[in-house]
C-alpha cells in the first residue's frame, strides 16, 4: 500500500550542476505528472506520462529540464545547468485512469531543491 | 486550455465557524473536480471530489458543490478545526487527448484557535 515515492527529499546545488530528481509511482498507476511548486505558488505543470504514448512535455519551461519514465513506472527528471529559478519543490503524482476525463492523482511528498 | 481561478487566496476563520473557497472554471467539457489540502512541508493529499453528474457531495464536515451551467464549484468546510489549517487546491480536467488536471493558484486556510 505504498503511495508515491520521490528521492532525494531535499537536494542542493550550485548554480550550473546538473540535477536528477526520482519519481517512484504507485503500482499499477499509468499516469505519472511532474508539477513545480514555487514558494508559496500553486502547482506548475511540467510533463505527463500516460502508458506508451508520447509524453507530453508542453510545460516544460526550457530545454534544459527533460524526463523519462523507464519501463512505465520510474521517473527521472533532469535540470541541467541550474539556474537559481530553478528553486522549488518539484512533485510527482500518479494516478490510475478510471474513466475517460475523470481521474485520481496521489501526489508525493515533493523534492525541494535549492539553487545556490 | 483549461483556466482554473480560485477564490479567496487566503481566509481566516474561527475555530467552530464555515469556510468557504470558490472556483470557477472555463472549459464547458471539464467533467471531474477534485480538491486537494496541503499540508506544510507535504504533497497535495486528495479530500474529496465530484463528478459532473452531481450537484453536490458531502464528506462529514467537508461539502463540494458543483454548478456546470455557471462553470463554478465551492468547497464547504463546517466546524473548522486548527487541524484543517492548510492550502487548499481545487482542480478541474478537461477531455482532450488525455486527462490533463489544471488546478487553482490554491488558498490558504488558517483556523484561529
Amino acid at each position: 500500500g505504498a503511495g508515491v515515492s520521490q528521492s532525494p527529499s531535499n537536494k542542493v546545488t550550485e548554480k550550473g550542476k546538473d540535477v536528477e530528481l526520482r519519481c517512484d509511482p504507485i503500482s499499477g498507476h499509468t499516469a505519472l505528472y511532474w508539477y513545480r511548486q514555487s514558494l508559496g505558488q500553486g502547482l506548475e505543470f511540467l510533463i505527463y506520462f500516460q502508458g506508451n504514448s508520447a509524453p507530453d512535455k508542453s510545460g516544460l519551461p526550457s530545454d534544459r529540464f527533460s524526463a523519462e519514465r523507464t519501463g512505465g513506472s520510474v521517473s527521472t527528471l533532469t535540470i541541467q545547468r541550474t539556474q537559481q529559478e530553478d528553486s522549488a519543490v518539484y512533485l510527482c503524482a500518479s494516478s490510475r485512469l478510471v474513466s475517460r476525463g475523470q481521474e485520481t492523482q496521489y501526489f508525493g511528498p515533493g523534492t525541494r531543491l535549492l539553487v545556490l | 486550455g483549461e483556466n482554473v481561478e480560485q477564490h479567496p487566496s487566503t481566509l481566516s476563520v474561527q475555530e467552530g465557524d464555515s469556510a468557504v473557497i470558490k472556483c470557477t472554471y472555463s472549459d464547458s467539457a471539464s467533467n471531474y473536480f477534485p480538491w486537494y489540502k496541503q499540508e506544510l512541508g507535504k504533497g497535495p493529499q486528495l479530500i474529496i471530489d465530484i463528478r459532473s453528474n452531481v450537484g453536490e457531495k458531502k464528506d462529514q464536515r467537508i461539502a463540494v458543490t458543483l454548478n456546470k451551467t455557471a462553470k463554478h464549484f465551492s468547497l464547504h468546510i463546517t466546524e473548522t478545526q486548527p487541524e484543517d489549517s492548510a492550502v487548499y487546491f481545487c482542480a478541474a480536467t478537461s477531455i482532450g487527448g488525455y486527462q490533463k488536471v489544471t488546478f487553482g493558484t490554491g488558498t490558504k486556510l488558517q483556523v484561529i484557535p
